[in-house]
């Protein structure tokens, strides 16, 4: 049984701060997404890894994958207020055509003043 | 630019009631997909459907029916609320090439069973 495990759930930061959350999950896949929510608010995608070593990068946010660790590394650099939300990392579960996502239990992230 | 789009966004149910949540998107994706969102558990999937006509379960189905009876359409239904099915729902979908492609959410719909 596939599980996705993130941390920290919490994460309390200041502005201008480097920070790193986790994503790790129980057995093999090469499709790891990251998403932000917003309270109250959907889910917006913020990457899509696709294959070992796969670095992908937006504004202060950059998101990697280790397949062989069962990694997914999201890591901010100087943090801003903006940044403060939820973030779910979320593994496609192998197996038929179709992405059946198994998500992490979110991180929520506030970056103080 | 609609995207996905959920029907009701709140509703208060009594123990025992019915009601379909209705999901719409206008990108003309393959793939339409029921999460629900309870606190610090992430999301999980409800029922998803890999195109007009058909529908599987993911897993958390029991409690839960679905239909797609238009490409554009994933309707979920609750034949008997009960107080454990309170929780967020977001409706999906995404294209045939799913697998490298995200998911694009609706903006949930807020469910409560007294």
């Amino acid at each position: 049984e596939l599980k996705v495990e993130q941390n920290p759930l919490f994460l309390s930061m200041q502005e201008g701060k480097n920070y790193t959350i986790y994503c790790n999950y129980s057995t093999t896949s090469d499709r790891l997404y990251w998403y932000r929510q917003d309270p109250g608010k959907s889910l917006e995608s913020l990457f899509v890894l696709l294959s070992n070593g796969a670095v992908k990068q937006e504004g202060r946010l950059m998101a990697s994958l280790d397949t062989k660790a069962r990694l997914s590394t999201l890591h901010i650099t100087a943090a801003v207020h903006d940044l403060s939300a939820t973030y779910f990392c979320a593994v496609d579960r192998r197996g038929g055509a179709t992405n059946k996502l198994i998500f992490g239990t979110g991180t929520l992230l506030a970056v103080q003043p | 630019n609609a995207g996905v789009t959920q029907t009701p966004k709140f509703r208060v149910l009594k123990t025992g009631q019915s009601m379909t949540l209705l999901c719409a998107q206008d990108m003309n994706h393959e793939y339409m997909y029921w999460y629900r969102q309870d606190p610090g558990m992430g999301l999980r999937l409800i029922h998803y459907s890999v195109g007009e006509g058909t529908t599987a379960k993911g897993e958390v189905p029991d409690g839960y029916n679905v239909s797609r009876l238009k490409k554009q359409n994933f309707l979920l239904g609750l034949e008997s609320a009960a107080p454990s099915q309170t929780s967020v729902y977001f409706c999906a979908s995404s294209y045939v090439t799913g697998r490298n492609q995200p998911q694009h959410f609706g903006d949930g719909t807020r469910l409560s069973i007294l």
